[in-house]
Parts: structure tokens; C-alpha cells; sequence
């Protein structure tokens, strides 16, 4: 059966600090892969999503970047964190519906 | 695009009590999915229910029953005799012919009381 994992769970980052987030899926073979991001309070945005490797495309301009290195990671990158960055990630896999990561709880201090 | 509205922001409700929860979708695509998801207070999302455009029919499982209606736009959820453990957010959300690119409503807050 598949699985994503999807890690560290929680995380506390000074503003400007650097940020790589990763996830990883098993038992299926070049899956269509997406990050989201919930704010306080709000629904889930798209930010990202990957067909492939080295495909990414981006659904909304941000501070964030993303990269597919290999078929099952998918790992979202910021160079420099803003206090805006500060949500709820999660990364997903997509079948006949889309199959959620535990999620990375992050606060940009 | 797809817009998806759930105008219920939070709902309370007594144990053994039925609750709906409404969603409202606005799509120009002709082929597209519904889908409810479940997210506890853990923050996971648990898939729920997915809904083709084709297909009308209302669905239950369990306490759980969902009536989809193109001529409303509308793919309300029903609980039925809620329970304790159902509380969480629940998330109405819609996609076109890719299923992982989903649009979400804001989502309804249900806590049920004991």
C-alpha cells in the first residue's frame, strides 16, 4: 500500500532563516505530488505541484520554492523565512483522490 | 477556476444529533470531483468521500450520507447521530480531470458535545 511521510512535524524558525521541508512516498512509481499550505484558520492553498522529476509548477507567487531531486521526493525550500510563511504544510500524492502527509506545523519567529 | 464556499464557519451540536454540513461549488469545467475530507485535531487530512460530475446519486456510508445536486451547485454532508469523535474541520473541496489539484472551502468547525 502507499504512504507519505512527510517531516519534521513541528518547526520554529527565526525570520530569515533558511527552510527545507521533505517528503516522501512509497509503493507507487512516479506520482503526481503537491504541497499545501493552511494558514490559521483557513482552508488549504495549493503552493505547488510536481508530474515528475525536475517538474514543478507554481500556483502562487511566494517566498517558497520547490524541487522533485528523485520520483517519490518532493522537498519545499525558502531561502529566507518571513513571519507570513508561518502555517500548517502538507504535502500530498494524488490518485484517484489526493493522499495527505501527517504535515509540518511551522512558526516564523 | 473553481471556488468552493462552505458558509457554516462552525456548527455545534449535542451527541446523537443530526448534523449537515453545506458546501457550494462554482466550476466552468464540465467534468469535475467533489470530495469531503476530515481533518482531526492532529492536522491530518482523512479522505471522506469523491464525487464525479456524472454522477448524481446520493451516497451513504454508515452515519455518514452526502447529496449532490447539480441543479444547486451544492454537495452538502450529513452525520447522523453525531458522535464525540466526530469532531474536527471538514473540508469540502473540488478539481478538475487532475484529482491532487484541489480547491478548498474554508472549512466548518463541528464540535459535538457529550
Amino acid at each position: 500500500s502507499q504512504t507519505i511521510h512527510q517531516w519534521p512535524a513541528t518547526l520554529v524558525q527565526p525570520v530569515g532563516s533558511p527552510l527545507s521541508l521533505e517528503c516522501t512516498v512509497e509503493g507507487t512509481s512516479n506520482p503526481n505530488l503537491y504541497w499545501y499550505r493552511q494558514a490559521a484558520g483557513r482552508g488549504l492553498q495549493l503552493l505547488f505541484y510536481s508530474v515528475g522529476i525536475g517538474q514543478i509548477s507554481s500556483e502562487v507567487p511566494q517566498n517558497l520554492s520547490a524541487s522533485r531531486p528523485q520520483d517519490r521526493q518532493f522537498i519545499l525550500s525558502s531561502k529566507k523565512l518571513l513571519l507570513s510563511d508561518s502555517g500548517f504544510y502538507l504535502c500530498a500524492w494524488s490518485g484517484r483522490e489526493a493522499f495527505f502527509g501527517q504535515g509540518t506545523r511551522l512558526t516564523v519567529v | 477556476a473553481q471556488k468552493v464556499t462552505q458558509a457554516q464557519t462552525e456548527i455545534s451540536v449535542v451527541e446523537k444529533e443530526d448534523v449537515t454540513l453545506d458546501c457550494v461549488y462554482e466550476t466552468r469545467d464540465t467534468t469535475y470531483y467533489l470530495f469531503w475530507y476530515k481533518q482531526p485535531p492532529s492536522g491530518e487530512l482523512v479522505f471522506l468521500i469523491r464525487r464525479n460530475s456524472f454522477d448524481e446519486q446520493n451516497e451513504i456510508s454508515g452515519r455518514y450520507s452526502w447529496n449532490f445536486q447539480k441543479s444547486t451547485s451544492s454537495f452538502n454532508f450529513t452525520i447522523t447521530a453525531s458522535q464525540v469523535v466526530d469532531s474536527a474541520v471538514y473540508f469540502c473541496a473540488s478539481s478538475g480531470t487532475s484529482y491532487g489539484k484541489l480547491t478548498f472551502g474554508q472549512g466548518t468547525i463541528l464540535t459535538v458535545h457529550p
